[in-house]
């Protein structure tokens, strides 16, 4: 495995502006999730992906929000119109196909930080 | 809905000592409970699981858990700590929905490990 790989693994932008991350799984994953992390919280489930359907979505996930995994493999998520709520570490975690594990294999998290 | 509670948000141990980290949840079934920890500028990493069966569960680096049903608790055991130890540790809950690892993650616990 070469882990869950995210990028950038920082972000610095004015409130209003557009942002995108990116998300590579581990390759042999079909199942894809962002999660949302602010100070002092846990992680929190933002969305989640088989293969490049969008099963679930948050209702964290404001319409600002899309997330997408085209063909299946890597995954964007982009923020529209920045606002400094939006400030967070923006984990992405992946999952082995077959029965449940449970197991999730999470990404370094791409920081956020919304002026 | 379910939740995890992580009642200590800071705890300190003398390199050595024995550790226990708390973890209570609500969720109207069985659930899924799993230990992860997070280790500055890296990626959350599973510690443990429990599905079912034998309530005592091991995982890496030396640490256990121990599932009590009648106290809705799943507490973090390790016997001696170690001065790598130090990190925060997030308890989750989980529940199949026969394809997604969804998990609720409490607000985490930050380990210190004075020498």
């Amino acid at each position: 495995d070469t882990g869950v790989s995210q990028d950038p693994r920082h972000k610095i932008t004015k409130r209003g502006q557009n942002v995108t991350f990116r998300c590579d799984p581990i390759s042999e994953h079909n199942r894809l999730y962002w999660y949302r992390q602010t100070l002092g919280q846990g992680p929190e489930f933002l969305t989640y992906f088989q293969n490049e359907a969008q099963l679930e979505k948050s209702r964290l996930l404001s319409d600002r929000f899309s997330a997408e995994r085209p063909k299946g493999s890597f995954s964007t998520l982009e923020i529209q119109r920045t606002e400094q709520g939006d400030s967070a570490m923006y984990l992405c975690a992946s999952s082995r196909r077959g029965p449940y594990t449970g197991e999730l294999f999470f990404g370094e998290g791409s920081r956020l930080t919304v002026l | 809905a379910q939740s995890v509670t992580q009642p200590d948000i800071h705890i300190t141990v003398s390199e050595g000592a024995s550790l226990e980290l708390r973890c209570n949840y609500s969720y109207g079934a069985t659930p899924y409970l799993f230990w992860y920890v997070q280790s500055p500028g890296q990626g959350l990493q599973l510690l443990l699981k429990y599905f079912s069966g034998d309530t005592l569960v091991q995982g890496i680096k030396g640490f256990e858990a121990e599932f009590k049903r009648s106290q809705s608790s799943f507490n973090l055991r390790k016997p001696s700590v170690h001065w790598s130890d130090a990190a925060e540790y997030f308890c989750a809950v989980g529940f199949n929905t026969g394809t997604a690892s969804k998990l609720t993650f409490g607000t985490g616990t930050r380990l210190q490990v004075t020498l």
